[in-house]
């Protein structure tokens, strides 16, 4: 069955503090990836996606993912958490259709 | 940067009435999306849309919703009679190219839909 999993459902960090967000995905053919941030009233924001090729991709405000095949996993990550970075973060994979399979997110909190 | 625009932001309706949500999508977008996210869930995909027809649904998309493009900017949701599970934020997105390129789905800010 095609999905994504967040396993963390609320994380909390320091501003200033380095961050990772955890995903994991089950896809039958070869996935397209996603990280979406939404903050509180807005829609959707696309982060950063990987496609194919380098394995460690870059995104908006500083974020990066680096795709693992063999672990199945496309963690997110930043070196240093800005109190703006508070929001919920959805990971999301699609690839031979036009459904993008979205996780449960992950909602992080950033303390000053 | 191009935006996808929802309409209104938040719609509160009758249970049994007929809502239409609305979507500009980015214009020189050809492909389009509608998704559904009920309070405390995942995002979930509704349907796909190009070349005016549907290309993709899921199984949530059953005979009460309907999806239409009634013009060159438009692209609209219609659930007949609502029912109270239909409440959710409805998110539509647009994309330059479909499934299998490397272009990524834009979403706008949603509607939130409320069912009395």
């Amino acid at each position: 069955a095609q999905s994504v999993t967040q396993p963390d459902i609320h994380i909390t960090v320091s501003e200033g503090a380095s961050l990772e967000l955890r995903c994991n995905y089950s896809y039958g053919a070869t996935p397209y990836l996603f990280w979406y941030v939404q903050s509180p009233g807005q829609g959707l924001q696309l982060l950063l996606k990987y496609f194919s090729g380098d394995t460690l991709v870059q995104g908006i405000k500083g974020f990066e993912a680096e795709f693992k095949r063999s672990q199945s996993s496309f963690n997110l990550r930043k070196p240093s958490v800005h109190w703006s970075d508070a929001a919920e973060y959805f990971c999301a994979v699609g690839g031979d259709t036009d459904k993008l399979i979205f996780g449960t997110g992950t909602r992080l909190q950033v303390f000053p | 940067e191009p935006e996808v625009t929802q309409t209104p932001s938040h719609q509160v309706t009758q249970m049994g009435q007929e809502v239409i949500l609305r979507c500009v999508p980015i214009s020189n977008h050809l492909y389009f999306y509608w998704y559904r996210q009920i309070l405390g869930q995942k995002v979930e995909f509704l349907v796909s849309f190009y070349n005016n027809e549907i290309s993709e649904k899921s199984e949530i998309f059953d005979d009460q919703f309907s999806v239409e493009r009634p013009d060159g900017s438009n692209f609209t949701l219609k659930i007949r009679s609502t029912k109270l599970e239909d409440s959710a934020m409805y998110f539509c997105a647009s994309s330059a190219q479909g499934a299998r390129s490397n272009q990524p789905q834009h979403f706008g800010d949603g509607t939130r839909l409320s069912i009395l």
